[in-house]
């Protein structure tokens, strides 16, 4: 399988623990973004990197939230103190920049489902 | 701040039926929009991307419209079949520096057998 993939799937935790999640991209693209999507919303945008440069941040990103991409290839996304508002679907997704048109389009993982207790 | 909305929420429509989804976006000055298809509890599936210059995409029964002066995107499902059935989503992309999809809530569609 040669599409992103994202582990764990799941991951229930009590409040106030550490998470974190991961993110393998699809291998030649160099751009790799976060969202978070909540039931019955689409997703939204959390942190884009381009390589192993983290390019932008929203401001959903509280200081609690750290992604990081130290190779330029595989990103991890933790979350400290977790509360039970950051229950959600983590959802990493890839993009190849330059290049045809076909290669702005972006390319999801199956996301990671968090449940905060 | 850009806006992305789909109506309707949802739609339930019976096999066979040809069927349109409505995306609409407040700013005009979009690099491009995606439509996704996103099954419960799963990720998102591209279907069809738009660039700026472009008037409408195609991919098998999926065809894609984009009126970036009215602020608008449809996407049109001919023959629909019960696998049809999930979430769609429209994206925008803006142009500057950002990178960023802005996604519509979504529309449920149900094709029901």
């Amino acid at each position: 399988d040669t599409g992103v993939s994202q582990n764990p799937r799941h991951k229930i935790t009590k409040r106030g623990q550490n998470v974190t999640f991961r993110c393998d991209p699809i291998s030649e693209h160099n751009r790799l973004y976060w969202y978070r999507q909540t039931l019955g919303q689409g997703p939204e945008f959390l942190t884009y990197f381009q390589n192993e440069a983290q390019l932008e941040k929203s401001r959903l990103l509280s200081d609690r939230f750290s992604a990081e991409r130290p190779k330029g290839s595989f990103s991890t996304l933790e979350i400290q103190r977790t509360e039970q508002g950051d229950s959600a679907m983590y959802l990493c997704a890839s993009s190849l920049s330059g290049g045809r048109a076909a290669g702005e389009t972006q390319y999801f993982g199956p996301g990671t489902r968090l449940l905060v207790l | 701040k850009q806006e992305v909305t789909q109506i309707p929420a949802a739609l339930s429509v019976p096999e066979g039926e040809n069927l349109v989804l409505n995306c609409s976006f407040t700013d005009s000055a979009i690099y491009n929009l995606q439509w996704f298809r996103q099954d419960p509890g799963k990720g998102l599936t591209s279907l069809l991307l738009i660039q700026s210059s472009q008037r409408e995409q195609t991919s098998g029964r999926l065809n894609a419209s984009l009126d970036k002066s009215s602020g608008r995107s449809t996407l049109y499902i001919a023959a629909s079949q019960p696998g049809d059935s999930a979430t769609y989503l429209c994206a925008v992309r803006l142009y500057g520096a950002t990178n960023k999809l802005i996604f519509g809530t979504g529309t449920l569609l149900a094709v029901q057998p």
